[in-house]
């Protein structure tokens, strides 16, 4: 049973620039959340997708914003890129909801951005 | 304010050793508690779930306990590989329909 795939594991980008990040599920599973992983902060919450309906999203800058498909992957965007946004981008996929469903990480898609 | 807190921050020990690592959350109201383990550059993989009524749970050499009542929950490492040197996080879930909250994690490295 194939795992959760982040594309791409690594990229660079220079201030201002967007990036879009992808996701893909176990297949079977309806919901996909992602997180943002920064030394400083840990693990913070972005928002979680379930069935295509954004179901909760955290306290981050509307520059961020996420969609899902039908056939449930999921992508990020991230507008006009700052040099706090580098981090490890974590993905996360589970059967029911993130409160209650055990999640499935993804390896997470490195951003750099200078 | 819901948090979680753990504690050590890091923690250094000898393969083959014992070690405890602390979660305290102040979520409210209380719907599970999970343990992951991070690699170096991997995804986090869960270890454990607990709800209110579960106590301790054990996955292998992992042994997770929750008091619901002080709202503290320990992971317990037993006979330590040097592939369990890692990261640490404890998560716990409010309602359904809020965030997780995490907690920043117990970096434990297991030297020979």
């Amino acid at each position: 049973k194939a795992g959760v795939t982040q594309t791409p594991r690594y990229l660079i980008k220079t201030r201002g620039q967007q990036v879009t990040l992808s996701c893909s599920p176990i297949s079977g599973h309806r919901s996909v959340s992602w997180y943002q992983q920064t030394p400083g902060q840990g693990l913070q919450f972005l928002f979680e997708y379930f069935s295509e309906t954004q179901r909760n999203k955290g306290n981050f800058p509307g520059r961020f914003s996420g969609r899902q498909f039908s056939n449930s992957r999921s992508e990020m965007n991230v507008s006009t890129l700052e040099l706090g946004d580098s981090a490890l981008y974590l993905c996360a996929s589970s059967l029911g909801h993130q409160n209650t469903g055990e999640l499935f990480f993804g390896e997470g898609s490195r951003l750099t951005v200078l | 304010k819901n948090q979680v807190e753990q504690s050590p921050q890091s923690l250094i020990i000898l393969e083959g050793k014992n070690c405890t690592l602390q979660c305290n959350y102040t979520v409210s109201p209380f719907s599970n508690l999970r343990w992951y383990k991070q690699d170096t550059g991997r995804g986090p993989v869960s270890l454990t779930i607990m709800t209110f009524s579960e106590n301790t749970k054990s996955n292998g050499r992992y042994t997770a306990t929750l008091d619901a009542d002080t709202k503290q929950s320990s992971l317990h490492i037993t006979a330590s590989q040097l592939s369990d040197s890692a990261s640490y996080i404890c998560v716990v879930s409010a309602q359904a329909g809020t965030a997780l909250i995490f907690g920043k994690g117990t970096t434990l490295s297991v030297s020979s």
